[in-house]
């Protein structure tokens, strides 16, 4: 089956560390396609913040960093910032789909 | 800089077509493939179509092949998503994006399609 899981929301306060977990299956994750992560602040453009599992384009603050591990895939987040409030997405190559596939989202509450 | 725009959203009956365009500039056209992606309201991001830097290569979601068309001209740097037989559910804003090695480094600000009678 071709699908990324998301949960829907997570929340932290400022200065803390959160976590976005995104879950594969055997057609994409686990097929060893790598998974990238983008940020979308509604009305904006979404921006790319980690590539092929744990790489920061430049101009992406260190705070963000990925990690992959079979069909399971994380974004982490340190030093939480209001400016960080955003929708988040994982993304990668489905071989059962031919095609790309984005998880559902992820929406994060700096409370 | 890199630059997308895209234009040509609107309103549009259903079974209505509709065509938007992506202007790019800042890098070489031709030397990636490009993609449209859209974000329908209360929805997550969905991957429609891309297609290669000599436009030889195309791939759709089975969501909309067969309905949907995506084309590119190399001497305006632009490209196309020609839509039609349009039904509500295409209601979304449609991000076009440069794709590099299936990711998506840069992208527009989107433009809204409102599929409504």
């Amino acid at each position: 089956q071709s699908m990324l899981t998301q949960p829907p929301s997570v929340s932290g306060a400022p200065g803390q560390r959160v976590t976005i977990s995104c879950t594969g299956t055997n057609s994409n994750l686990g097929a060893g396609y790598g998974v990238h992560w983008y940020q979308h602040v509604p009305g904006t453009a979404p921006k790319l913040l980690i590539y092929g599992n744990d790489n920061r384009p430049s101009g992406v603050p260190d705070r963000f960093s990925g990690f992959k591990s079979g069909t399971s895939a994380s974004l982490a987040i340190t030093g939480l910032q209001a400016e960080d409030e955003a929708d988040y997405y994982c993304q990668s190559y489905d071989r059962g789909l031919s095609g790309v596939l984005f998880g559902g989202g992820t929406k994060l509450t700096v409370l | 800089q890199v630059q997308l725009v895209e234009s040509g959203g609107g309103l549009v009956k259903p079974g209505g077509s509709l065509r938007l365009s992506c202007t790019t500039s800042g890098f070489t056209f031709t030397d990636y493939y490009m993609a449209w992606i859209r974000l329908a309201p209360g929805q997550g991001l969905e991957w429609l179509s891309y297609i290669s830097g000599s436009g030889g290569t195309i791939y759709y979601a089975d969501s909309v092949k067969g309905r949907f068309t995506v084309s590119r001209e190399s001497g305006k740097n632009s490209l196309f998503l020609h839509m039609n037989s349009l039904r509500a559910e295409d209601t979304a804003v449609y991000f076009c994006a440069r794709d590099k090695d299936n990711y998506f480094d840069s992208w527009g600000q989107g433009t809204l399609v409102t599929v409504s009678s």
